[in-house]
């Protein structure tokens, strides 16, 4: 079956450490992987996609950067975290035909990481 | 600024009660979608209406799309607690990439 995978499920850095989230999913192979920031009630941001091994687009400049070191993996990352990159994260995946719709697109999302920076 | 917008921003309501939520875009779509998040969770894929299409349902779901008007609803009939979670619109923008609303947080009371 397809899942996808997120952790850690919960983080609290200090101001100016690393950070590393990490995504896989199975039961795939080449999918369009997406990382999204959702701040506290508010809607979904969409931060970075890949169509592929090592093939990373970035939607908004921002202290964070994204890998794909594999077909099935995506990472998330900062060198030096900022108190603005608090937030909810979530990977995600684009699947066809679950909705019962030939062809139709979806995206399924993994159960989130949060992030506090103090 | 955000493809989907929804409305109401939050929606209180009894079981039992219908809830009634919109969202409008700005470019022309495909497809609309509609996802829901329970609280600190991913969010889920509910139900997607075609640009063709103009009223579908699925079990206590029915979503309406006008073109015209570039907006859409989701209505929840006869809700129950378990409903409770916010509800987001979203559009495919581009090749592959989908933006989302800022959601309509419902809350049914037993």
């Amino acid at each position: 079956s397809q899942t996808i995978h997120q952790w850690p499920a919960t983080l609290v850095q200090p101001v100016g450490s690393p950070l590393s989230l990490e995504c896989t999913v199975e039961g795939t192979s080449n999918p369009n992987l997406y990382w999204y920031r959702q701040a506290a009630g508010r809607g979904l941001q969409l931060l970075f996609y890949s169509v592929g091994i090592g093939q990373i687009s970035s939607e908004v400049p921002q202290n964070l950067s994204a890998s794909r070191p594999q077909d099935r993996q995506f990472i998330l990352s900062s060198k030096k975290l900022l108190l603005s990159d608090s937030g909810f994260y979530l990977c995600a995946w684009r699947t066809s035909g679950t909705s019962g719709v030939r062809g139709a697109n979806v995206l399924t999302f993994g159960a989130g990481s949060r992030l506090t920076v103090l | 600024s955000q493809q989907g917008e929804e409305d109401p921003q939050a929606l209180s309501i009894q079981e039992g009660e219908n809830a009634t939520m919109n969202c409008s875009y700005k470019t022309s779509i495909n497809n609309l979608q509609w996802y829901r998040q329970n609280s600190g969770r991913g969010l889920v894929h509910l139900i997607l209406i075609r640009s063709n299409e103009r009223e579908k349902h699925s079990g206590r779901l029915r979503v309406t799309l006008d073109t015209s008007k570039k907006s859409s609803s989701l209505l929840i009939t006869a809700s129950r607690a378990a409903d409770t979670a916010s509800y987001f619109c979203a559009t495919a923008v581009g090749w592959g990439k989908f933006q989302f609303g800022a959601g309509t947080q419902v809350v049914v009371t037993p």
